[in-house]
């Protein structure tokens, strides 16, 4: 089983709509967690930390559940701008080391 | 400007040939990382350093090397004993407070 796992995707959503990903790790140790985001040929941007009380940023909210070790993001009123593919980082250990998921790919429709 | 730096952009190898990355970054940060990432896939992990004069192996090391001579500096080198070595490499650094990684733009590598 992979440390990181994410939604297989591809999203292919209309401009306006809601979008949830999921993403689950195996390492219940894991301390911290990350949204980024990667436009094609384009290095990952770091989106949004996650916290343990949920956290919003405009349209963006993040969530985590550590009971069951998946972190979420909602995307609401999609934008065409919003295409792109959203990659969910752990971090463990005293190393503090960085493990991604592999990434869902999202495509907002006009 | 305050950042990571990776060169060349674009890089063409000859089967059988080593070739070097460069990553340098003016962040002052400790760690540092190369991860490779194929079309359509995800990030792997090939090495990373937490200080100077270290490193450790990651995912898929084999194939390639490092050094970290400086704070600065983080040079991944792929040999030819690395017989896929066609993909887009991305260097990452990483603030030990904070933990958020930042990247450099990339080097596509690819094999003629």
């Amino acid at each position: 089983r992979k440390e990181v796992e994410q939604d297989p995707g591809p999203f292919n959503v209309p401009e306006g709509a809601t979008v949830a990903f999921n993403c689950t790790y195996s390492n219940s140790a894991s301390q911290s967690f990350f949204w980024y985001r990667q436009d094609c040929r384009k290095e990952p941007k770091l989106l949004m930390s996650v916290y343990s009380s949920g956290n919003e940023d405009g349209r963006f909210t993040a969530q985590l559940n550590r009971a069951s070790q998946y972190i979420s993001l909602l995307i609401r009123d999609s934008k065409l701008s919003d295409s792109a593919t959203y990659l969910c980082v752990v971090i463990k250990g005293s190393a503090r080391q960085l493990t991604f998921g592999s990434g869902t790919q999202l495509t907002v429709l006009p | 400007d305050g950042g990571i730096t990776q060169s060349p952009k674009y890089l063409f190898r000859k089967e059988g040939q080593n070739v070097t990355l460069s990553c340098e970054q003016n962040l002052n940060h400790d760690a540092m990382y190369w991860y490779r990432q194929d079309p359509g896939q995800g990030l792997r992990l090939i090495y990373y350093s937490q200080i100077v004069n270290d490193f450790q192996k990651g995912d898929i090391a084999e194939g390639y090397s490092v050094s970290r001579e400086k704070k600065e500096s983080f040079p991944l080198t792929v040999t030819s004993a690395q017989k896929n070595p066609t993909a887009f490499y991305l260097c990452a650094t990483q603030d030990r407070r904070n933990t958020e990684a930042f990247f450099g733009q990339g080097t596509r590598l690819t094999v003629v």
